[in-house]
């Protein structure tokens, strides 16, 4: 079963706007990474944020964490046409073992150029 | 340095047959996971391997299996194919030194289709 859940499921927007993307999840959680994946190809791992951090930012990605109400959010400044592709939300947690990733349904951004 | 492989990219079978799906990891990697990604959908966790030894299992049934070789490579097969093992499957590897917070890296996939 997916553990969390992205918020909206698609989202348009024009070039050079802002994108914000929202993942709620269930159980704690150790750490929360955002991937995107481009057409169905592998998923290319964006950002790592950890429970005990509340922002962390990386060029034009901006990543919230807000472990009471247990969500996240990946803000996306001066989008691109390249933004296209679908984002996911994956959280790892003390309960399961290993580096056992559970990922969120993802959302599809679409960038108009 | 390269990253992660795998092998086929496409693939087509058909029901009740066998596939084996194959993975190289990043070098230094010693940890590979198996996700499956149905469409439309996040992947989902099917096998940890760390050192050989599986570490952590998702809710997939007894058709689905994996090892890991010494040169941390590693396979995942499945048996009896069902059309609802349509999927792409990924592979992910990590350094494995810390069993959490680790960053995944993904490979491309392999996309199998069942007829």
């Amino acid at each position: 079963s997916q553990q969390g859940e992205e918020d909206p499921q698609a989202l348009s927007i024009q070039e050079g706007e802002n994108a914000t993307m929202n993942c709620s999840y269930k159980t704690s959680i150790n750490n929360l990474q955002w991937y995107r994946q481009n057409s169905g190809r592998g998923l290319v791992h964006l950002i790592l944020i950890r429970s005990n951090e509340r922002e962390k930012h990386s060029g034009r990605l901006r990543v919230t964490l807000d472990t009471s109400k247990k969500s996240s959010s990946l803000l996306i400044t001066a989008s691109r046409a390249a933004d296209t592709a679908s984002y996911f939300c994956a959280t790892d947690g003390w309960e399961t073992s290993g580096s056992r990733l559970t990922f969120g349904e993802g959302t599809q951004l679409t960038v108009n150029p | 340095d390269a990253g992660v492989t795998q092998s086929p990219t496409h693939l087509i079978k058909t029901r009740g047959q066998h596939v084996t799906l194959r993975c190289s990891p990043i070098s230094g990697h010693k940890s590979v996971s198996w996700y499956q990604q149905v469409l439309g959908q996040g992947p989902q966790f099917i096998f940890q391997y760390y050192e050989k030894e599986e570490r952590g299992r998702g809710n997939f049934p007894d058709r689905f299996s994996a090892r890991q070789f010494p040169n941390y490579s590693s396979e995942l097969n499945v048996n009896a194919l069902l059309l609802g093992d349509s999927a792409l499957y990924l592979c992910a590897s990590s350094l494995g030194r810390q069993w959490l917070g680790e960053t995944q890296y993904f490979g491309p996939g392999t996309r199998l289709l069942v007829l």
